[in-house]
């Protein structure tokens, strides 16, 4: 079975700091990743998507970056927080061609 | 474009109640439609899915929702509420040669005694 792991759960980092998240994989190949925002009150924003390594479609212009430097492991970055990065990340994967999306347990993070 | 409604945003029901939670999609062809639950603090689990075919469809934990193309709505049900489905709730559309979903901003249900 396949299985989706998102680390940190928990981060606070301090405004003007750097910032990676970490999503994996287990249990399948080559599927299309998905890293979303949720603001409270506000629901998803499709933040990145990737369709292969170092295939990556940007849907909002911000100052967060991703990469997927192998094909199960999709990275999320920032060189400089803000305080609006503040939210709650969550990672998703889905089988190519389908829409179907399994989503990760997520990482609360809040910029002080 | 692609564009999800959940006109609902908080819905309180006793436990025992009937539930419906209402969702309305804007999309040109027949899309793809999902209702995602999640409880505080989680990810989402998937619920139930329409891609095509009986326009009622079944999903985990005694839910079921019903495609209406007629009325572009695509309503979750459940006959009888237990206090453990508290939680929000979110539909979500997507195209058929697309990657990615549109979600609904939720509807967040409170379960009283």
């Amino acid at each position: 079975s396949q299985t989706i792991h998102q680390w940190p759960a928990t981060l606070v980092q301090p405004v003007g700091s750097p910032l990676s998240l970490e999503c994996t994989v287990e249990g399948t190949s080559n599927p299309n990743l998905y890293w979303y925002r949720q603001a409270a009150g506000r629901g998803l924003q499709l933040l990145f998507y990737s369709v292969g390594i170092g295939q990556i479609s940007s849907e909002v212009p911000q100052n967060l970056s991703a990469s997927r430097p192998q094909d199960r492991q999709f990275i999320l970055s920032s060189k400089k927080l803000l305080l609006s990065d503040s939210g709650f990340y969550l990672c998703a994967w889905s089988r190519v061609a389908y829409n179907e999306q399994f989503f990760g347990p997520g990482t609360r993070l809040t910029v002080l | 474009a692609q564009s999800v409604t959940q006109p609902d945003i908080h819905i309180t029901v006793s436990e025992g109640a009937s539930l419906e939670l209402r969702c309305n999609y804007s999309y040109g062809a027949t899309p793809y439609l999902f209702w995602y639950v999640q409880s505080p603090g989680q990810g989402l689990q998937l619920l139930l899915k329409y891609f095509s075919g009986d326009t009622l469809v079944q999903g985990i934990k005694g839910f079921e929702a019903e495609f209406k193309r007629s009325q572009s709505s695509f309503n979750l049900r459940k006959p009888s509420v237990h206090w453990s489905d508290a939680a929000e709730y979110f539909c979500a559309v997507g195209a058929n040669s697309g990657y990615a979903l549109n979600f609904g901003k939720g509807t967040s249900l409170l379960v009283t005694p």
